[in-house]
């Protein structure tokens, strides 16, 4: 069956704009997850989303990101005002249920020049 | 101090040796265990989870969990070059539902 699929594959932004990247789930599971990952780094927890709900997001770093998932199934994550900082992979999750084994998608690469 | 800890190595094991990677934790209210392999440039994969305190095994990979010593492990036996990738474990705090993931082990199995 089809796994968790993100668009785009690679974005590359300057300094200041906006972006809007793309999770879709795998089809049924409810619980969807956003996280960051840098270089060498394990990936960082942004938000997680229990149907249309954002569940917890503590781990957005600051006003300028946000995530939407208005119909229980796809997600976007938002960054306003982008910094070189936020360049990064951003992987989306899914799982049937929230504590279940999750499934990656391949990740965004957003490179912010 | 991070959630999970992992040595980031590299480890080297020769091709058929077994190959020991550990992840230790800081919460004693993490509930459940995963392992993940990310091979270069690409989105971590499930390998195994675990919850309870022992072994589970799956194939050539064994999962071992001690919660008192807060600490899990996995096993790859009769590694493989297929096998090297960088190993994430991750754990979970049910009532958060909130997952912690480790910095990863780079992991070089030579022919």
């Amino acid at each position: 069956g089809a796994g968790v699929s993100q668009t785009p594959s690679n974005k590359v932004t300057e300094k200041g704009k906006y972006v809007e990247l793309r999770c879709d789930p795998i089809s049924g599971h409810t619980a969807l997850y956003w996280y960051r990952q840098s270089l060498g780094q394990g990936p960082e927890f942004l938000i997680y989303f229990q149907g249309t709900g954002a569940a917890d997001d503590s781990g957005l770093p600051n006003d300028r990101f946000f995530a939407v998932r208005p119909e229980g199934s796809v997600s976007t994550l938002k960054i306003q005002r982008t910094e070189r900082g936020d360049s990064a992979v951003y992987l989306c999750a899914s799982s049937l249920r929230p504590n279940d084994e999750q499934f990656f998608g391949p990740g965004t690469r957003l490179t912010v020049l | 101090q991070k959630e999970v800890e992992q040595n980031s190595g590299p480890l080297s094991v020769p091709e058929g040796a077994i190959a020991s990677l550990n992840c230790t934790y800081s919460d004693r209210g993490s509930q459940s265990f995963f392992w993940y392999r990310q091979y270069s440039g690409k989105s971590p994969e499930l390998i195994m989870f675990i919850y309870s305190n022992g072994d589970k095994e799956d194939g050539r990979f064994t999962a071992q969990l001690n919660k008192a010593s807060q600490y899990v492990s996995l096993l790859i036996r009769d590694s493989q070059p297929s096998d090297s990738a960088t190993y994430l474990c991750a754990v979970n705090l049910h009532n958060f539902n909130k997952f912690y993931f480790g910095s990863g082990t780079k992991l070089n199995v030579k022919p």
